[in-house]
């Protein structure tokens, strides 16, 4: 089992639409999640961190279930400029290094 | 957010040369930062992490006399890729890591693609 699974899609969403992802980790002593969005050819942008009590960032809101070890990444009346592919990333025990999942892919049609 | 800049964003070399790419933070100081290479639609690999003076740590697979790294300054790690060989050609990118009071973060460069010929 991968360390950081997720569904590479692609997800197909109009505009406007609710969309949302979930990312698998399998390490339970994991403490930091994140989700990066990344643009073809482009690197990784922090789109925000994952903190236990749940956090929202305008359209964007970020879960994380620890009980089932994953995360999740909702994104609510979704716009054109949203299609990437997203990233989860999970730091591995006790230190500060980063695992990667391979990236869900979001396309957003008018 | 925290700037991290990437030289050179594009590279194409012939075989068995050496290239060096550089990444550095532009208003922080980086005690750590991060290499990883990425293949089309692929995850990205952590390659190694970069400590400011000292010696790099290398993820298992990875070459530490191929893929050379240096951290002399708080603002500036390279990584030299020697003797490149076109199943080298891959999307290398660093990151920095950034100390919150709510945790780290890892802040990214542009990235360098380098096409070995």
């Amino acid at each position: 089992r991968k360390e950081v699974e997720q569904d590479p899609g692609p997800f197909n969403v109009p505009e406007g639409a609710t969309v949302a992802f979930n990312c698998t980790y399998s390490n339970s002593a994991s403490q930091s999640f994140f989700w990066y969005r990344q643009d073809c050819r482009k690197e990784p942008k922090l789109l925000m961190s994952v903190y236990s009590s749940g956090n929202e960032d305008g359209r964007f809101t970020a879960q994380l279930n620890r009980a089932s070890q994953y995360i999740s990444l909702l994104i609510r009346d979704s716009k054109l400029s949203d299609s990437a592919t997203y990233l989860c990333a999970v730091n591995r025990e006790s230190n500060y290094q980063l695992i990667w999942g391979a990236g869900t892919k979001l396309i957003i049609k008018p | 957010g925290a700037v991290v800049s990437q030289h050179p964003s594009r590279v194409i070399c012939k075989s068995g040369t050496s290239v060096k790419i550089e990444c550095r933070s532009l208003d922080f100081q980086a005690t750590t930062m991060f290499w990883y290479r990425q293949f089309p639609k692929k995850s990205l690999m952590l390659m190694a992490t970069s400590n400011e003076g000292s010696k790099a740590t290398y993820e298992q697979g990875v070459e530490k006399d191929k893929f050379l790294i240096n951290h002399a300054s708080l603002t500036l790690s390279t990584l030299t890729v020697t003797s490149a060989h076109p199943e080298d050609s891959s999307f290398y990118i660093c990151s920095a890591r950034v100390f919150l009071a709510g945790g780290d973060e890892q802040y990214f460069g542009p990235g360098t693609r380098l096409t070995v010929t």
